[in-house]
């Protein structure tokens, strides 16, 4: 059974600091990571992606990802109101993804 | 249309009936998933097509659901003798590919069914 863990929050940051979220997975023959937001009432909409070991940086965003703790993480420097959302960690093996719960990310002004 | 659309956004329905949902993916994607989301869970994988075919439909949760997409582009997700427990955003995706690797999946709207 493939898992991914989220802490489900919230996180609580003022308008422009770092937002920290992390994520952990089960399978180690996973592939790809993804990082999907979603506000309230809306469908998940991707942000990041990573496939290898290291950092990718994409504007305010960087994903982090180390296969051999089988971790991965999102940092969102000078955070906005605007993010204030959940943050969904998606793992790719073969064929789908597997989602884990979401940390709701909370950015007060 | 230029993303993902989903029939209809919301759907109530009594307990016992059956109901279709529709996804229409985005031109030209030939893999096409289908997701259920409960409230405060993540999308939970249902089926996924490639092309016409269920190329693995090892998330449906029981003989109730099916899932066809004959012509490789329209999909319909199909509910037979709906339960209370069947209530939940049913959200679809679509993907270039397909194949899982570094495909990107895009959501539809979702559509948001209540058993009443």
């Amino acid at each position: 059974q493939k898992e991914v863990e989220q802490n489900s929050g919230p996180l609580s940051v003022p308008e422009g600091a770092i937002a920290s979220l992390n994520c952990t997975y089960s399978d180690r023959v996973s592939q790809s990571f993804f990082w999907y937001r979603q506000y309230s009432g809306k469908s998940p909409e991707l942000i990041m992606s990573i496939y290898s070991n290291g950092d990718k940086e994409d504007g305010r965003f960087t994903a982090q990802l180390n296969k051999a703790s089988q971790y991965v993480s999102l940092l969102i420097r000078d955070s906005q109101p605007s993010d204030s959302a959940t943050y969904l960690c998606a793992v790719s093996g073969y064929s789908t993804l597997t989602f884990g719960k979401g940390t709701m990310l909370l950015v007060s002004p | 249309g230029a993303g993902v659309s989903q029939t209809p956004s919301n759907k109530v329905t009594e307990k016992g009936k059956y109901v279709e949902l529709r996804c229409d993916p985005i031109s030209g994607h030939t893999a096409l998933y289908w997701y259920r989301q409960s409230l405060g869970q993540g999308p939970e994988f249902l089926i996924y097509f490639q092309g016409t075919g269920a190329a693995d439909d090892s998330g449906l949760p029981n003989d109730r659901f099916f899932a066809v997409r004959p012509e490789g582009s329209v999909s319909t997700l199909k509910i037979q003798r709906t339960e209370r427990g069947d209530s939940a955003v049913y959200l679809c995706a679509s993907s270039q590919a397909g194949g899982g690797g570094t495909d990107t999946q895009y959501f539809g709207p979702g559509t948001r069914l209540t058993v009443l």
